[in-house]
């Protein structure tokens, strides 16, 4: 069975830095691109970017370039987003996702990684 | 970009009854491939969004046969043929012909 386990929820200041991570199993995950969609509370689904765990390649929504870092461990099967400098609009759930062989849909999804930064 | 908007926002339902969500596009999003690159997502109370729907009508592996996508270029739906209370939740619906970009999202809940 396909599944994802995000880590816990983050409480940060403005300005501090950010490593969240989405452990997968059940296939190969060094096969399937990995991607990062964005909710901020009571709003809709923001589409963030996409790596290849297999060779690091990455596609950043041009909202989202230069604001986050998208990396991934083979070694562990986990994929990691990070932060160098949270903004009090970062704030929001952070879900990973597989992208299926073939189509650049979302086909399995973490369980989603609370971040609030507030000073 | 690419601008996708779904109507209606707001549906409530009646259980056993038919019901439809629409989702236009700014640009078509037929590809020379031959597919359409339309996805539904449903995102039920508390949990994470789960693909329904696949290049406009391909359902996804799990998904009860009452849910089914149609439409080609800019327009699209997604029908339930009869809705029953688990279905409840936001249905947003995704184009993914260039950077992916969501629809505002339609609330379905039981009349």
């Amino acid at each position: 069975e396909v599944q994802f386990v995000q880590s816990g929820a983050e409480v940060k200041k403005p300005g501090e830095s950010l490593k969240i991570s989405c452990k997968g199993s059940g296939y190969h995950f060094a096969n399937y691109w990995i991607g990062w969609v964005r909710q901020v509370p009571g709003k809709g689904l923001e589409w963030m970017g996409v790596m290849h765990p297999g060779d690091s390649r990455t596609t950043y929504s041009p909202s989202f370039q230069g604001q986050v870092t998208m990396s991934a461990d083979k070694s562990t099967n986990t994929a990691f987003l990070q932060w160098n400098s949270l903004r009090a609009s970062d704030s929001a759930t952070y879900y990973c996702a597989r992208r299926p062989v073939g189509a650049p849909s979302l086909d399995y999804w973490g369980q989603g990684t609370p971040v609030i930064v507030s000073s | 970009d690419i601008v996708v908007t779904q109507s209606p926002l707001s549906l409530p339902v009646t259980p056993g009854e038919a019901a439809s969500i629409s989702c236009r596009s700014s640009q078509s999003l037929l590809d020379s491939d031959g597919y359409n690159y339309l996805d539904w997502y449903l995102q039920k109370p508390g949990q994470s969004p789960q693909l329904l729907v696949y290049m406009a009508s391909i359902r996804a592996a799990g998904v009860p046969d009452r849910f089914s996508g149609s439409g080609s270029g800019t327009d699209f739906t997604l029908k339930i043929s009869r809705v029953e209370a688990e279905d409840v939740g936001v249905y947003y619906c995704m184009q993914a012909l260039q950077t992916p970009t969501f629809g505002q999202g339609t609330k379905v809940e039981i009349k």
